[in-house]
């Protein structure tokens, strides 16, 4: 099984609420990272975490919240978001310290900001 | 992370081989050359990966020549389905595997 697996698949929020993005893999992956991907353009990376522990934050803005709450499971919870921050949001894996360790990404969770 | 510089577009009659170079020439002597693309709106998938040798796996083969300053991924017998962006990333595999996405090559493949 090398599935990454996001929810919800799309999603609209106004800019004063508050949802959360879900990413889930079952692979023993020990990393886990998030990307924003807005159209026309390359995935950018936004956060790593290896063994559950947050090791790369890109500068993102904190109305952006990450979480590993286990080696399985990656949140990502979303407030008081712009509109700017409508893009496609993609989670992906990797088993760290392994030379030939590959990274699988899941479908995304398109997000829309109204 | 090494550069890599990849042409924006290239096009492909159904059938042939597809050949998309990559050039990564900053790359150090413990980066790995990735190959991902991406089918319009899904998420990237591996395609390859190599370090000094070429590669080959049922997708496509890998070509990186021997001062490791460029690659070539070939998709020996493109068909429309091969149609998305290509990407080529070098990385480090340390901690961690992060990958940095470049503008990548958008391959158009032709009935």
């Amino acid at each position: 099984d090398t599935e990454v697996t996001q929810t919800p698949k799309h999603l609209v929020m106004g800019m004063t609420n508050k949802k959360s993005l879900k990413c889930e893999q079952h692979m023993g992956h020990r990393a886990m990272y998030w990307y924003k991907q807005k159209a026309k353009k390359p995935p950018e990376l936004m956060f790593v975490y290896s063994y559950e522990k947050l090791s790369i934050n890109e500068s993102v803005p904190s109305r952006f919240s990450p979480e590993c709450p286990n080696s399985s499971l990656l949140n990502l919870h979303l407030h008081a978001l712009q509109p700017e921050d409508s893009a496609l949001y993609l989670c992906a894996s990797s088993q760290p310290r392994n030379p030939k360790g590959i990274a699988f990404f899941g479908q995304g969770t398109r997000l829309t900001v109204v | 992370d090494a550069k890599t510089t990849q042409p924006t577009s290239m096009d492909c009659a159904e059938g042939r081989a597809a050949n998309l170079p990559c050039n990564h020439s900053t790359i150090s002597g413990n980066e790995y050359v990735y190959w991902y693309r991406q089918i319009h709106s899904q998420g990237p998938q591996y395609i390859i990966h190599g370090l000094k040798n070429n590669e080959t796996n049922e997708m496509a083969s890998l070509i990186i020549t021997e001062d490791r300053k460029s690659s070539t991924l070939i998709l020996p017998h493109a068909t429309l389905r091969d149609t998305a962006v290509y990407y080529c990333i070098v990385s480090y595999l340390g901690g961690y595997n992060k990958l940095i996405f470049g503008a990548g090559t958008r391959l158009a493949v032709h009935p």
